[in-house]
């Protein structure tokens, strides 16, 4: 079965400072890699995903990652942060080939600071 | 702009009653999911639903949770008899096509609080 482990569960940030969320899986199959972003009392949403191509998947918001296959990672970047970058950020992952239950990361809240 | 529906968004009721939740998945999409989330556990799957069909329920406590679809735009969530651990927010999303690749729209809860 695949995971997903998130190791920073809050990152603080100053305003307009580059960012990186580490997002880190388990699966000795093809993977499918998304970030999905939650704002407080609200649903998630869709940042990005790799599904196959290009290792660098480029999102909403400014936001990219980069699929590294070698160090089973899918860590989350933006060069410049904002107030309303502030938010919770989930990893999640599944198996390619039929139905596979998308498993969701513990989660990483990402603080900016004024 | 389509979005996943969730009703109530807020609810208090005391242990041993019936709590029902509704979702309307955006028209047109066919698969349908149920999550539960909590600080302690973090985004949990209850259920997933295709074509209206439930196809994986190995989340849900099956004696004391139900997950229906009585037709393409709405899906319900029962807890009866309702305990205060089964206090969360309780997601819906809906998707069109492969769940393993296709994006999943999320409602915007309903935070239950079982006293």
């Amino acid at each position: 079965a695949q995971s997903v482990t998130q190791l920073d569960s809050q990152v603080p940030v100053f305003e307009e400072a580059p960012v990186e969320l580490r997002c880190n899986y388990s699966s000795s199959v093809s993977v499918y890699l998304f970030w999905y972003v939650q704002y407080p009392n609200q649903g998630l949403q869709l940042l990005l995903k790799y599904l196959s191509g290009s290792t660098l998947v480029k999102g909403i918001n400014g936001f990219e990652a980069e699929f590294n296959k070698s160090q089973t990672s899918f860590h989350l970047r933006k060069p410049s942060v904002h107030i309303s970058d502030t938010a919770e950020y989930f990893c999640a992952v599944t198996l390619g080939g039929g139905y596979q239950k998308v498993t969701f990361g513990t989660g990483t809240k990402l603080q900016v600071i004024p | 702009d389509a979005r996943v529906t969730q009703t109530p968004r807020h609810k208090v009721t005391e242990m041993g009653q019936e709590v029902t939740m509704r979702c309307q998945p955006i028209l047109g999409h066919n698969t349908v999911f149920w999550y539960r989330q909590t600080m302690m556990q973090g985004l949990e799957l209850l259920a997933y639903f295709r074509n209206r069909a439930p196809l994986d329920d190995s989340g849900m406590p099956k004696d004391r949770f139900s997950a229906e679809m009585p037709d393409a735009t709405l899906a319900t969530l029962k807890i009866q008899p309702s305990e205060p651990r089964d206090s969360a927010v309780y997601f819906c999303a809906s998707g069109l096509g492969q769940p393993g690749t296709d994006t999943q729209y999320f409602g915007p809860g309903t935070r239950l609080t079982v006293l």
